[in-house]
């Protein structure tokens, strides 16, 4: 089956700097690749995802890159907010089987 | 939509007593998760189904835990007896198309066995 590994499990920051968060996955046919962002005492909810006919993605102050050749993606935030702190899962899935979640990443942005 | 309900919110129970946790999909949501979460372990996929079928029951841990889904609107997560390592957050979630699309979470029932 599908196995995930994400990395760091920690990242703290400046407020306004950027975050990058890495997750490799094994099964070359998995071709959707969610994020979900766990705010603490909340539910995961979804940030952005990216399918593997796209290379990047972006949606305001985040972004989502693909590597399929190296079966890698990675979350980037740029300009960093004290809202932004929170446990970020990346999840691999090749559709019509279920999403596989790397450990998480808690990420926590200082003032 | 209210999005996927769980019940209860937080459940505290002695070792050995039966605890039932409940699900209310997403409607029109075809595919219904449960997931358990520890510090420890992370998420954790316990079984998953689709049009009410069970279709990967290989995430529950024990037979002490059993799920079921009599219909579209309504899903169990079941443990008994129950042990203080089941202690963590369970998450329902759904999505409309099984493992392509979104996947909704429940806000989650935090499970206490002392």
């Amino acid at each position: 089956g599908e196995n995930v590994e994400q990395h760091p499990s920690t990242l703290s920051v400046q407020e306004g700097d950027s975050a990058v968060i890495k997750c490799t996955y094994s099964d070359s046919a998995s071709n959707y690749f969610p994020w979900y962002k766990q705010e603490l005492g909340k539910r995961p909810q979804l940030i952005i995802d990216i399918r593997s006919n796209v290379g990047e993605k972006k949606d305001q102050r985040i972004a989502v890159t693909l590597n399929k050749t190296a079966k890698h993606f990675s979350l980037h935030i740029t300009e960093t907010q004290p809202e932004d702190s929170a446990v970020y899962f990346c999840a691999a899935s090749r559709g019509y089987s279920t999403l596989t979640f790397g450990k998480g990443t808690m990420l926590l942005v200082s003032p | 939509d209210a999005g996927v309900i769980q019940s209860p919110r937080h459940e505290v129970t002695e070792m050995g007593q039966e605890v039932t946790l409940r699900c209310k999909p997403i409607s029109g949501h075809n595919s219904l998760f449960w997931y358990r979460q520890t510090m420890m372990r992370g998420l954790e996929l316990l079984i998953y189904f689709n049009n009410n079928v069970p279709i990967d029951d290989s995430g529950m841990p024990e037979d002490r835990f059993s799920a079921k889904m009599p219909n579209a609107s309504f899903s169990t997560l079941k443990i008994q007896p129950s042990e203080p390592r089941d202690s963590a957050v369970y998450f329902c979630a759904s999505s409309s198309v099984w493992g392509a699309t979104e996947a909704f979470f429940g806000q989650g029932t935090r499970l206490t066995v002392v």
